[in-house]
């Protein structure tokens, strides 16, 4: 219950596309959800993240769009630049008994961008 | 400049030779860390620490041990290492839990290979 689905494993994009990545959540506890992004030999590093009283929260190229009763997330990522290459965890958290509010992550999205 | 820096950032080793992995921050945070990165199984949480002298294990903690004497610092103590601890180690704080909206930053990650 306490898991964070990410999909898809691997995402190559062609320059300027839309990049999708999608996760799940099952723990309706969860009230905290950001991206992080990390490039290669990099800790991961915030990017966008939101709160369920939203829908939808956007920062230039980034927007992660939130469904609540689905209880679903996603990030897409607006013209994609080969610099936005990099692995993708989605993330969730939630302050309810025992769970000290630490963060739950996805697997990770390796996202290749092609020029 | 806000920095978590961890040492040593690569190291091989031997089975049952023990080793410590350091961890600090400037940014006098209360709620600090430590991860492993594994392929396809995203970022696991080790132990975390919500302030000085209190600690709680994650969901990886065997083979293990942390300890939070200075808020600034928060070792990784592995006592026997065994070749399945072979990973890339983030530590990573916070000025509270991550449930509170409050951005963690992360290391640049220690390579530990077991053999």
């Amino acid at each position: 219950q306490q898991q964070v689905k990410q999909s898809p494993q691997s995402l190559i994009v062609q320059k300027g596309g839309i990049s999708i990545i999608n996760c799940a959540y099952e723990n309706t506890a969860f009230d905290y959800f950001p991206w992080y992004q990390q490039f290669p030999g990099k800790g991961p590093a915030l990017l966008i993240a939101i709160r369920p009283d939203v829908s939808e929260k956007k920062e230039g190229r980034f927007t992660i769009s939130f469904n609540k009763s689905a209880k679903q997330f996603s990030l897409h990522i607006m013209d994609s630049q080969p610099g936005d290459s990099a692995t993708y965890f989605c993330a969730a958290s939630g302050a309810w008994g025992g769970s000290q509010g630490n963060l739950i992550f996805g697997k990770g999205t390796k996202l290749s961008v092609k020029p | 400049e806000a920095q978590v820096t961890q040492n040593p950032r690569y190291l091989i080793t031997v089975t049952g030779k023990k080793l410590t992995v350091t961890c600090s921050q400037n940014m006098n945070h209360e709620y600090m860390s430590w991860y492993r990165q594994d392929p396809g199984l995203g970022l696991r949480q080790i132990y975390y620490s919500m302030n000085v002298e209190v600690t709680d294990k994650g969901d990886v903690p065997e083979g293990y041990k942390v300890s939070r004497k200075e808020k600034r610092n928060f070792p990784l103590i592995l006592e026997s290492p065994s070749p399945n601890q072979t990973s890339l180690y983030f530590c990573a704080s916070s000025s509270q839990t991550p449930s509170s909206g409050n951005t963690i930053y992360f290391g640049e990650g220690s390579w530990l290979t077991v053999v």
